[in-house]
């Protein structure tokens, strides 16, 4: 599976969009991008994944640029409850395992 | 909607015994994966099992086994424990190959 780059930590402001980013500049044809998110100490929860088209649902929307080497992740109206440590993995659709690595840190504030 | 059901949810063991931890899946789910998340660190992959079989392994030592049984349910069995099995463990269920569902986890202590 393709190796992702996030930014360790970020801040938003209770209310306002989050938007995370992800890089995963070597994913290849058949990958897809995960996000998932883990509230301290309780098992990781998902929240959406993509190939190549915008996806929405009800968590949250995922943007993949043209050339797939990227993708953000937005919470459009963050709560305090979105603090979390928020994942970025890409797997094969077919894929078994997930390889969690590093993350993203968001702290939402009032 | 019915979640991922993981027993016990705490588990204190000493060096060298035995731990068993069990794993309930979702309703209809045929798999489920094992995790490992050490303090501070991500969760690591253990080892999966499709209908039953073993589908995929990661990096679980020799000391630790699994199954899944007719019920679908899976238990992970660890045995001589050291103080670095000190975890949460996770499990997660699929209707493969669609996203996995974690569970609450069940954090062990070996002292």
């Amino acid at each position: 599976d393709a190796k992702t780059t996030q930014p360790p930590s970020m801040d938003c402001a209770e209310g306002r969009a989050a938007n995370l980013p992800c890089n995963h500049s070597t994913i290849s044809g058949n990958e897809y991008v995960y996000w998932y998110r883990q509230i301290h100490s309780q098992g990781p929860q998902y929240i959406i994944h993509g190939l190549k088209n915008n996806e929405t649902n009800e968590m949250a929307s995922l943007i993949i640029t043209e050339d797939r080497k990227s993708s953000t992740l937005i919470l459009p109206h963050a709560t305090l409850r979105d603090t979390a440590v928020y994942y970025c993995i890409v797997r094969a659709y077919a894929g078994n395992m997930l390889t969690f690595g590093g993350g993203t840190r968001l702290m939402v504030k009032p | 909607a019915a979640g991922v059901i993981q027993s016990p949810r705490h588990l204190i063991k000493e060096k060298r015994e035995t731990a068993t931890l069990k794993c309930y899946p979702i309703p209809r789910h045929d798999t489920v994966y094992w995790y490992q998340q050490g303090p501070g660190q991500d969760p690591q992959f253990l080892i999966s099992f499709y209908e039953k079989m073993q589908s995929d392994k990661g990096s679980i030592p020799d000391r630790f086994s699994a199954q899944q049984f007719s019920d679908y349910h899976s238990e992970l069995n660890m045995s001589s424990l050291e103080l670095g099995d000190s975890a949460l463990y996770f499990c997660a269920s699929s209707t493969y190959p669609e996203e996995q569902y974690f569970g609450p986890g069940t954090r062990l202590t070996v002292t």
